[in-house]
């Protein structure tokens, strides 16, 4: 079966402290690709990045930076330096190859306050 | 470039009648999913379309249906709503496997 957990229900840290949201995911198969996406208030969600299962190379964009692990099973997202503007719902997501369905986390809401 | 769009924004329905909900994809991408995030229950995946087709469905009842269009459109169609279909519903296209979905602003629709 196929998981995407996300224990932290919600956040809240102070405008530019560092905040890293939770990801742990769960399948049996090989290839596989896993994505976050930021939900703001407006509700429309955000792609952020994706990962393939083969590619186990830490990425840096910015402030964002993401950690996979697979010998965990996890991939860990962290904002460096929070701004209000972070302030929103984070979404880990896992697809399988051969399959266009994703599976989804249940998110993190991340208040960044001033 | 427009991005996904849905509508409507909002819609207001009363328990046992039919929702009709919108999306336009991205120019130029062929599939579109439906998601419906209810309170509390994350993102839940509904129906996924490609070339006018239906490819897949998630773990919903006959009530929730839809197609596609020619133009890759779609609609997606509750019946006899119910109070717990309340919820945030979101469409997102891709144009292939590879590339993460895009997703839209979504319809909120309450069912009262």
């Amino acid at each position: 079966a196929q998981k995407v957990t996300q224990a932290q229900t919600e956040i809240s840290v102070v405008e530019k402290e560092d905040v890293t949201l939770d990801c742990v995911y769960e399948t049996r198969d090989t290839t596989y690709y896993l994505f976050w996406y930021k939900q703001p208030p407006s509700g429309e969600l955000v792609f952020l990045i994706r990962r393939n299962s083969f590619d186990e190379q830490n990425e840096i964009s910015g402030r964002y930076s993401w950690n996979f692990q697979k010998s965990t099973s996890s991939f860990n997202f962290t904002i460096t330096a929070s701004q209000v503007v972070d302030s929103a719902v984070y979404f880990c997501a896992l697809r399988s190859s051969g399959t266009y369905k994703y599976i989804f986390g249940t998110g993190t809401r991340l208040k960044v306050l001033a | 470039e427009a991005g996904v769009t849905q509508s409507p924004t909002h819609l207001i329905k009363t328990r046992g009648q039919q929702a009709t909900l919108r999306c336009s994809p991205i120019s130029g991408h062929t599939s579109v999913y439906w998601y419906q995030q209810a309170l509390g229950l994350g993102l839940q995946f509904l129906l996924w379309y490609d070339e006018g087709e239906e490819r897949n469905r998630g773990n919903f009842p006959p009530r929730f249906s839809g197609r596609q269009f020619p133009n890759y459109s779609s609609e997606l169609n509750v019946n006899a709503l119910e109070l717990e279909d309340s919820a945030l519903y979101l469409c997102a296209s891709s144009p292939d496997r590879w590339e993460g979905y895009t997703f839209g602003s979504g319809t909120r629709l309450t069912v009262v």
